[in-house]
């Protein structure tokens, strides 16, 4: 069964301190690893899909990067606005399109 | 472009009752997702939908649940007898005939009292 795995699950910060989120999985075949960000009483919103080993995406203050183990999410200068839980998901090759999601990092940035 | 809208936005309901969510995907998406949160948990997934077909129910928790894409557009999910380990929330999600990403909607919040 595949899993996935994100620490810390909370993390404090001040405006500016940059920090890094990390997700760790195990799958049989890795398809894709997906980051979403979810505000509280929202739905996740789609941020990076990563399909291989060494390729990184940035938007903004993020940058998402991937190994063969792990992935982290890189929150360069955070400002209030990327409070958020931010969620990590796999999609493994026989397991059709479903995606298994860590729990979430909770970030919460002070300004 | 519209998002993935979900109905209702909340429920609360007494075990033994009837519940029905509905999906509405974002235009042109052929796969539909339902997933699940409980409390403490991560997010599960409960089935897949290609168009009206049932691509992946593997996720489905027991018979009690049903759900429906009719016609291929919106999707229904019903839940019948509500018991009280059914709470949480359910996320609705669509993605285009390629597969990926998949984008979701803002759930249902479901209590069983």
């Amino acid at each position: 069964e595949d899993q996935v795995t994100q620490s810390p699950e909370a993390l404090r910060l001040q405006e500016g301190e940059s920090s890094s989120l990390n997700c760790s999985y195990t799958v049989s075949g890795l398809r894709g690893l997906f980051w979403y960000r979810q505000d509280p009483g929202k739905g996740p919103e789609f941020l990076f899909t990563l399909y291989s080993a060494g390729e990184e995406k940035e938007k903004e203050r993020l940058k998402a990067t991937l190994t063969k183990k792990e992935s982290f999410l890189h929150i360069t200068a955070p400002k209030p606005e990327d409070s958020a839980t931010y969620l990590c998901a796999v999609l493994a090759y026989y397991g059709n399109n479903r995606l298994a999601f860590g729990k979430g990092n909770q970030v919460v940035v002070i300004p | 472009e519209a998002g993935v809208t979900q109905f209702p936005s909340h429920s609360v309901i007494e075990k033994g009752q009837t519940v029905t969510l509905r999906c509405d995907p974002i235009s042109g998406h052929d796969n539909l997702y339902w997933y699940r949160r409980v409390m403490g948990k991560e997010i599960k997934f409960l089935l897949h939908f290609v168009k009206e077909s049932k691509q992946d129910e593997s996720g489905m928790p027991n018979n009690r649940f049903l759900a429906e894409r009719t016609g291929g557009t919106y999707s229904t999910l019903k839940v019948q007898p509500a018991e009280l380990e059914d709470s949480g929330v359910y996320f609705c999600a669509s993605s285009p005939p390629g597969g990926q990403p998949q984008h979701f909607g803002d759930g249902t919040r479901l209590s069983i009292l």
